[in-house]
């Protein structure tokens, strides 16, 4: 069973706060993790692909590490912003490249 | 590019009707993803196809559940008969797998369905 977690379940921080979360996945198998930006009425929107080991990118104040071996992968915000508010999910990609197990998510709750 | 279109974005019916939804994925994207999101499994994969062939549909609850896949640009995913528990909103997601993208996905706006 591939079983893909993220924590924390939720988050809240206050405005200018730096955070970070993490997604863990399968450490065998690997082939890609990507992460997702989900505004609440909205749809997921991709923020970063990820398919190397310790692989890091970066969007802004965004930014994401990877750790294929142990299976691991950070999103940091740095300076949270209310509109950073958001539930932001991880989705691990096996070999063969189809098979996509998406995490439940953490959801973001930056204040002003 | 208009994006993965989804229709209706809102269905409300009653308990045991057919309900169909359906999805047009991005022009030259050759997989398509339906999910399911609830409050309780957040968001949960359905089924996926690769060039119109269904590959994995391990995550279609029960036979009530059928998609089928004509061509490359519609989808449709079907409930017959619908029940209050198929309450959800149903997202299509498409994309090009391979090396391409490394599968990444783009998402419709969703259908929003209440069965009454």
């Amino acid at each position: 069973i591939l079983n893909v977690e993220q924590s924390p379940q939720s988050l809240h921080v206050q405005e200018g706060d730096s955070t970070n979360f993490t997604c863990s996945f399968p450490s065998s198998n690997f082939y890609a993790l990507h992460w997702y930006r989900w505004e609440t009425a909205k749809s997921p929107e991709a923020l970063f692909v990820m398919t190397l080991n310790g692989d890091e990118k970066k969007k802004g104040r965004i930014s994401a590490t990877l750790n294929t071996k142990e299976g691991y992968s950070y999103l940091y915000i740095k300076g949270s912003q209310p509109e950073d508010s958001a539930t932001y999910l991880c989705a691990f990609v096996n070999t063969g490249g189809f098979k996509t197990i998406f995490g439940a998510g953490t959801r973001l709750f930056v204040k002003a | 590019d208009a994006g993965v279109i989804q229709s209706p974005r809102h269905e409300v019916t009653e308990m045991g009707q057919e309900v169909t939804l359906r999805c047009k994925p991005i022009s030259g994207h050759n997989s398509l993803f339906w999910y399911r999101q609830t409050m309780m499994r957040g968001l949960e994969l359905l089924i996926y196809f690769n060039n119109n062939v269904p590959i994995d549909d391990s995550g279609m609850p029960e036979d009530r559940f059928s998609a089928k896949m004509p061509n490359a640009s519609f989808s449709t995913l079907k409930i017959q008969p619908s029940e209050p528990r198929d309450s959800a909103v149903y997202f299509c997601a498409s994309g090009r797998g391979g090396s391409v993208s490394y599968n990444e996905q783009f998402f419709g706006p969703g259908t929003r369905l209440t069965v009454l």
